[in-house]
């Protein structure tokens, strides 16, 4: 099992593109998150998704977009990226309630 | 709304001593997760230990034991025997009760094993 995998690694964009950060996993698991974490901080959830065609926000929505149409991929989509994007992106996923949660290895975004 | 507290940015320990990391949580359910993850400088995140907000015991998983007091409201991270591998970034965190178990963070320990 490959786990959660996540791309790019790293990018840099500029003010105003728009990207998707990609995100699958190969667990057959129902829970899948998005987290962003600035530098020295925890992290923060964007969006989280319970099941193919669920999702629902998180803490920090705002300029983040998601869809969940398959088990595996959970994507998150930027628009008109902002300097304020600029952060570490994971996704995550989980079995069940009482499962832990298994991190992908991050996408590290810039916006300048 | 829930909130995780660390209130220990750094800490340092002699390599082969327990150390104790703090973490304070607030919440209003009466069911919920603790977790502790760990992040060492290559950034990914490890899953150490879980306790459940009615599990009778404190959770111990190796080296990694959980001091539970629910009445405190603290779930203290305890690494014995350190390791120089042990130095990283540690965090805090808490999920509801409910079907999602969305984590909620706290700001994190830096710790440091000295050899």
């Amino acid at each position: 099992n490959a786990g959660v995998t996540q791309t790019p690694k790293f990018r840099i964009l500029k003010i105003g593109q728009s990207m998707t950060l990609q995100c699958t996993q190969d667990m057959n698991h129902n829970y899948m998150y998005w987290y962003r974490q600035d530098p020295g901080m925890g992290l923060k959830l964007i969006y989280y998704s319970v099941g193919a065609g669920i999702t629902d926000k998180g803490e920090v929505p705002n300029g983040y977009n998601v869809s969940r149409s398959t088990t595996e991929d959970f994507p998150l989509r930027l628009e008109l990226a902002a300097p304020s994007q600029t952060s570490v992106y994971f996704c995550a996923s989980s079995y069940s309630m009482r499962d832990e949660q298994y991190f992908g290895p991050g996408t590290r975004l810039t916006v300048t | 709304a829930q909130k995780i507290t660390q209130t220990q940015p750094g800490m340092f320990v002699q390599e082969k001593e327990a150390v104790t990391l703090d973490c304070t949580y607030d919440t209003s359910d009466q069911s919920y997760g603790l977790f502790w993850y760990k992040q060492p400088s290559s950034g990914e995140m490890i899953f150490l230990i879980y306790q459940g907000s009615y599990d009778e015991q404190n959770a111990t998983e190796g080296r990694y034991s959980l001091n539970f007091q629910k009445a405190r409201k603290s779930a203290n991270l305890v690494i014995s025997a350190s390791q120089l591998g042990d130095s990283a970034m540690y965090f805090c965190a808490m999920s509801p009760s409910g079907s999602a178990r969305q984590l909620t963070f706290g700001s994190g320990t830096q710790l440091t094993v000295l050899p």
